[in-house]
């Protein structure tokens, strides 16, 4: 079945750095549309970026761009979110989402969350 | 603010039926096709309704979902207690070009 497993999260100080990453499973990773989503302490779940299935196409949402960055290795099938200049307000779990073919941005498949603290 | 409007929480006994609304504009909902999810409490979200209407396999057909120029509505029929939740519609928007969520209706069975 698919699996999606994220690592990568932890607690960090305000203007600093860190990568997530999302090992997949039990699927055609190299086919499938791949999205991270996160959710603040006691709030929504917001949309944070997506990365095409083969990697060269990428949208945001507006308050990471520029700072944030999706990537993808389809040989290791592995999701990938580089997160740079990190603000307190992007602390929250992340979410590894996988895009449902063919359906318009429907996610049908979520890994177990990472936490991202950031705080000084 | 979220761009997709529910109500923060709902309410229902055991057996009744409760619908959930999510409003958009013309950009959004009004464009492009309306997913919905259940997070209970504690786990990950998990999609309940693609394309406005469909249901994944093993999602129960007491959940359904319609969309009517730029809203969009769950219902769910039969309510049991296993599904008090947290439930979010989410859409596609072509201003913002990205996915934008609803905040989000915590569903509450008494």
């Amino acid at each position: 079945q698919v699996q999606l497993v994220e690592s990568g999260g932890g607690v960090v100080q305000p203007g600093r750095s860190l990568r997530l990453s999302c090992a997949a499973s039990g699927f055609t990773f190299r086919s499938d549309d791949m999205h991270w989503v996160r959710q603040a302490p006691g709030k929504g779940l917001e949309w944070v970026a997506f990365i095409w299935s083969g990697g060269n196409y990428e949208y945001y949402e507006d308050s990471v761009k520029g700072r944030f960055t999706i990537s993808r290795d389809n040989s290791k099938k592995k999701l990938y979110l580089e997160m740079n200049s990190l603000r307190v307000e992007d602390t929250a779990v992340y979410y590894c989402v996988r895009g449902m073919s063919g359906t318009g941005w429907a996610f049908d498949s979520w890994g177990q969350g990472t936490q991202v603290t950031v705080s000084s | 603010q979220s761009v997709l409007t529910q109500p923060p929480s709902v309410s229902g006994t055991p057996g009744q039926r409760v619908s959930i609304s999510c409003s958009g504009s013309r950009s959004n909902i009004g464009s492009n096709t309306v997913n919905w999810y259940q997070q209970l409490p504690g786990t990950a979200p998990k999609l309940l309704i693609y394309r406005n209407n469909q249901r994944p396999s093993g999602v129960p057909d007491r959940f359904s979902g319609s969309k009517s120029d730029t809203s969009a509505s769950l219902a769910i029929s039969g309510l049991q207690s296993e599904d008090e939740a947290d439930y979010y519609c989410a859409a596609w928007d072509d201003s913002l070009s990205g996915v934008t969520f609803g905040g989000g209706t915590r569903l509450t069975v008494l």
